[in-house]
């Protein structure tokens, strides 16, 4: 069974500009979050959506937003990127909401802004 | 506020050795989930082992068990026989009630395992 799949892998871009990530999950997996990775402020949860729905909303501007399709894959989009968007993004998926389904992580897609 | 925390930033351990690495947490909800993860240095955070707060044997996977002190808020990852290849990052994550997609996490502890 295929993991989660994330592309693309390394990204660079410049201040201002936007990107779109992609995150196919687990097949059967119905629920996808996202995640931002730095090392200042460590793992922070964006978004969760299940079944196209946004569940739940980290504490992120509304720069960063979301969407999932009918198939559960999804993307990530950051409008107006700044230096402090540079992370790890992860996605996770699950194969229900609820409190004891384990995520499942992708390898991430690095992105740089300069 | 619910909260994650760990106390060691990087431990060492000799192969074959057991090591703990110790994760408290806070939150005031009665349902709660616990896990742990490993991060190596490629980026991919792996699901090791879960804990519910409901569940009353602590978990185990293999060489993983996790020693829940649900009084003492404490869900420490335990790794018997330690091998090279568990040098990593290891977080440790919580999430509340319904909300199974969104994890708080601890800021992680480097392990290395030295031969």
């Amino acid at each position: 069974k295929a993991g989660v799949t994330q592309t693309p892998r390394y990204l660079i871009k410049t201040r201002g500009q936007q990107v779109t990530l992609s995150c196919s999950p687990i097949s059967g997996h119905r629920s996808v979050s996202w995640y931002q990775q730095t090392p200042g402020q460590g793992l922070q949860f964006l978004f969760e959506y299940f079944s196209e729905t946004q569940r739940n909303k980290g504490n992120f501007p509304g720069r960063f937003s979301g969407r999932q399709f009918s198939n559960s894959r999804s993307e990530m989009n950051v409008s107006t990127l700044e230096l402090g968007d540079s992370a790890l993004y992860l996605c996770a998926s699950s194969w229900r909401q609820g409190q004891n389904s384990p995520l499942h992580f992708g390898n991430g897609t690095r992105l740089t802004v300069t | 506020a619910q909260k994650i925390t760990q106390t060691q930033p990087g431990m060492f351990v000799q192969e074959k050795e057991a090591v703990t690495l110790d994760c408290t947490y806070d939150t005031s909800d009665q349902s709660y989930g616990l896990f742990w993860y490993k991060q190596p240095s490629s980026g991919e955070m792996i699901f090791l082992i879960y804990q519910g707060s409901y569940d009353e044997q602590n978990a185990t996977e293999g060489r993983y068990s996790l020693n829940f002190q649900k009084a003492r808020k404490s869900a420490n990852l335990v790794i018997s026989a330690s091998q090279l290849g568990d040098s990593a990052m290891y977080f440790c994550a919580m999430n509340i009630g319904n909300q199974g997609g969104k994890l708080i996490f601890g800021q992680g502890t480097e392990l290395s395992v030295k031969p």
